[in-house]
């Protein structure tokens, strides 16, 4: 089946204190992204990569890091959190080309983090 | 900011009626997306429309996109309860077709459709 999976799913934490949320796809996606989602603000893009070693910022990276080491797995690292990083995260993949039944340019959402920062 | 803004923000009919949801944006883009979310889990892609095509339909749903008015709407049509649930729509600039920056991905603020039994 094709999916992207994160975890953890839900995380309470302290200022401060790093965390990885990982995501990983098994699609063979060249595109991964990661989206925070906060009330009234939509979806916002912190990075996207579009390929192993390639990354680019999105609209609102600050205070995040990614790395992008192997096709299926693009971690999302906040080095410092901030209770202003408290949001619903997500990630997703894509791919620009038709494959396998998928639709070129297609992104597939993982479940979503919750992430709250004391 | 964002560059797709919905309206309206939030839309309530019975089964059976049609939704119409609006989408514009301010560049010239690639691509037009919509997607879906039921309370607060993961997106799930409804129909893409490419700069160069001006409606597409996926069953039920009928998505049209004015490229002079910078503009996008997606209809529901027979709309049932299970309907319930956010619409955003996604834009792929233009500008970043095919470069490095192909991977941005903009999201409006997305319309709240309920739909009463």
């Amino acid at each position: 089946e094709a999916q992207v999976t994160q975890n953890p799913r839900y995380l309470i934490t302290v200022t401060g204190k790093k965390l990885t949320v990982t995501c990983s796809q098994n699609m063979n996606h060249e595109y991964m992204s990661w989206y925070r989602q906060d009330p009234g603000l939509g979806l916002r893009q912190i990075y996207y990569s579009m390929n192993v070693e390639v990354t680019d910022k999105g609209d609102v990276p600050e205070g995040y890091k990614v790395s992008r080491k192997e096709k299926r797995n693009f971690p999302l690292i906040l080095e410092s959190p901030s209770p202003n990083q408290t949001s619903l995260y997500f990630c997703a993949s894509s791919s620009p080309f038709m494959s396998a039944g998928l639709a070129a340019d297609e992104q597939f959402f993982g479940p979503g983090t919750r992430l709250t920062v004391l | 900011s964002q560059q797709g803004e919905e309206d309206p923000q939030a839309l309530s009919i019975q089964e059976g009626e049609n939704a119409t949801m609006n989408c514009s944006y301010k560049t010239s883009i690639n691509n037009l997306q919509w997607y879906r979310q039921n309370s607060g889990r993961g997106l799930v892609h409804l129909i893409l429309i490419r700069s160069n095509e001006r409606e597409k339909h996926s069953g039920r749903l009928r998505v049209t996109l004015d490229t002079s008015k910078k503009s996008s709407s997606l209809l529901i049509t027979a709309s049932r309860a299970a309907d319930t649930a956010s619409y955003f729509c996604a834009t792929r600039d233009e500008a970043n077709a095919g470069g490095t920056s192909y991977g941005k991905l903009t999201f409006g603020q997305g319309t709240i459709l309920t739909v009463h039994p």
